[in-house]
């Protein structure tokens, strides 16, 4: 069943801690993109990959990181230094690059508590 | 900037009514333009797309138009259906490589 996979589905923190949401995909697509999703605020640009071990800053970097070590994964760390985490975060991945369709994750649920 | 601003944030419409969504793109090199929808609880899914080197497309009940002199796209649903209802989101190529979306819009078709 191919596809693009997101887990764990919920997740919840302690504040001060990191956590990894991962997201896997056997699409064999060369790009992969990190959304953060708040409501009124759309899906806003974390991070985003278009070949292995290369990747860039979207919009609202700051208090993430990403590796990009396989085609098929691309995990998100979420890091103490983000100030507010709790949001629902969606993986997606295209075929090549952003002229082509995306596919999206279910997506992660993180909460802080 | 790289901008996607979309409009309205909120549609409510009758069934059997139309509504149209609007966006506009800042990067005028884009040349996709992809348009989503979100039902409560899932994930994000193509309806409809459109390239650059035309200025319509239909699909059945939606359509899409572009016009790229003004940098603008619009998605069109005719005769709207109760399970239209969902959030729509716009997307815009950035520089090629960054897709940005719109901050969506929520359609309510009321029976």
């Amino acid at each position: 069943d191919g596809g693009i996979t997101q887990s764990p589905k919920y997740l919840f923190r302690k504040e001060g801690q990191n956590v990894t949401l991962s997201c896997e995909q056997n699409l064999n697509h060369d790009a992969m993109y990190w959304y953060r999703q708040d409501p009124g605020q759309g899906l806003r640009l974390i991070y985003y990959s278009q070949i292995v071990n290369d990747f860039q800053k979207g919009d609202i970097a700051e208090g993430y990181s990403v590796s990009r070590e396989k085609k098929e994964s691309f995990p998100l760390t979420v890091t103490s230094a983000q100030k507010n985490p709790t949001a629902f975060y969606l993986c997606a991945s295209s075929r090549q690059g952003s002229n082509t369709e995306a596919f999206f994750g279910q997506g992660t649920r993180l909460t802080v508590v | 900037g790289e901008n996607v601003e979309q409009h309205p944030s909120t549609l409510s419409v009758q069934e059997g009514d139309s509504a149209v969504i609007k966006c506009t793109y800042s990067d005028s090199a884009s040349n996709y333009f992809p348009w989503y929808k979100q039902e409560l609880g899932k994930r994000p899914q193509l309806i409809i797309d459109i390239r650059s080197n035309v200025g319509e497309k239909k699909d059945q009940r939606i359509a899409v138009t572009l016009n790229k002199t003004a940098k603008h796209f619009s998605l069109h649903i005719t005769e709207t259906q109760p399970e239209d209802s969902a959030v729509y989101f716009c997307a815009a190529p950035y520089r090629r490589d960054k897709l940005v979306f719109g901050a969506g819009t929520i359609l309510r078709v009321k029976s």
